[in-house]
C-alpha cells in the first residue's frame, strides 16, 4: 500500500511564526499536493507539484510557498502564519491518468 | 456556482437499507472521477473509482453520466461501518488536480 506520512498531527503555533509542515510519500509518486479542509468549505487545493523542484498554485496559494527538493518529500510552508491559517493540512500523492491519490493523515494546525 | 456539487445531508438511514448519493460537476474537461469516504477527523480514502460503464464493489456502485455531468453512489443493505462523508471528486487530465465536492454526511441508524 501508498504510504503518505505527515510529520505532525497536531501542531500549534503562535502568529507570525514561520510553520514547515512535512510530507513524505514512498511511491515515487510524480503528483503531489497540498490541501486544507475547514467545516463547509471542504478541500480547497493550496499549492501543488508534477516533479522535482515543480510547483503549481493551486486555488489559495496566499499566505503559503512549498518545496520540492527531492521527488518523495513535498513541503508547505506558513511565511508568517495567522489566525486565519488554522485548519486541517492533507497532504495528497498519486500518478496521472485514471487512478485517484492517496492521502496522509493530516496535521491539524492551530495558529494563536 | 462550485466546479464539484453535493447535497449535504445528513442522510440518516436505517442499517440494511439501500441508500443513494448524487453529485453534479459542471467542468466538462473533467476525465476522470472517484468517491472518497471519509471519517471524522480522519483523512479522506479512496473507495472506488467511477467509470463511464459503471462498476460494483461489493456493495456499492458508482455511475457516470457524462451528458447530463452527474456521477452517482448507491450503497446497498447499509452497514453501520458505513456512517462517514462521501465525497465525489472529479480530475482533470492535463493538470491532474482534484476538485472536491463538500460531501455528503451519512449516518446509519441501527
Amino acid at each position: 500500500d501508498v504510504k503518505v506520512t505527515q510529520s505532525s498531527r497536531y501542531l500549534v503555533k503562535r502568529t507570525g511564526e514561520k510553520v514547515f509542515l512535512e510530507c513524505v510519500q514512498d511511491m515515487d509518486h510524480e503528483n503531489m499536493f497540498w490541501y486544507r479542509q475547514d467545516p463547509g468549505l471542504g478541500l480547497r487545493l493550496i499549492y501543488f507539484s508534477y516533479d522535482v523542484k515543480m510547483k503549481e498554485k493551486g486555488d489559495i496559494p496566499e499566505g503559503y510557498s512549498v518545496s520540492r527538493e527531492k521527488k518523495e518529500r513535498f513541503s508547505l510552508i506558513l511565511e508568517s502564519a495567522s489566525t486565519n491559517q488554522t485548519s486541517m493540512y492533507l497532504c495528497a500523492s498519486g500518478t496521472g491518468g485514471f487512478y485517484g491519490y492517496t492521502f496522509g493523515s493530516g496535521t491539524r494546525l492551530t495558529v494563536v | 456556482r462550485k466546479e464539484v456539487e453535493q447535497d449535504p445531508g445528513p442522510f440518516n438511514v436505517p442499517e440494511g437499507a439501500t441508500v443513494a448519493f448524487n453529485c453534479t460537476y459542471s467542468n466538462s474537461a473533467s476525465q476522470s472521477f472517484f468517491w472518497y469516504r471519509q471519517d471524522c477527523r480522519k483523512e479522506p480514502k479512496l473507495l472506488m473509482s467511477v467509470y463511464s460503464s459503471g462498476n460494483e464493489d461489493g456493495r456499492f456502485t458508482a455511475q457516470l453520466n457524462r451528458a447530463s455531468q452527474y456521477i452517482s453512489l448507491l450503497i446497498r443493505d447499509s452497514k453501520l461501518s458505513d456512517s462517514a462523508t462521501y465525497l465525489c471528486v472529479a480530475k482533470n487530465f492535463g493538470n491532474e488536480k482534484l476538485t472536491f465536492g463538500t460531501g455528503t454526511r451519512l449516518t446509519i441508524i441501527p
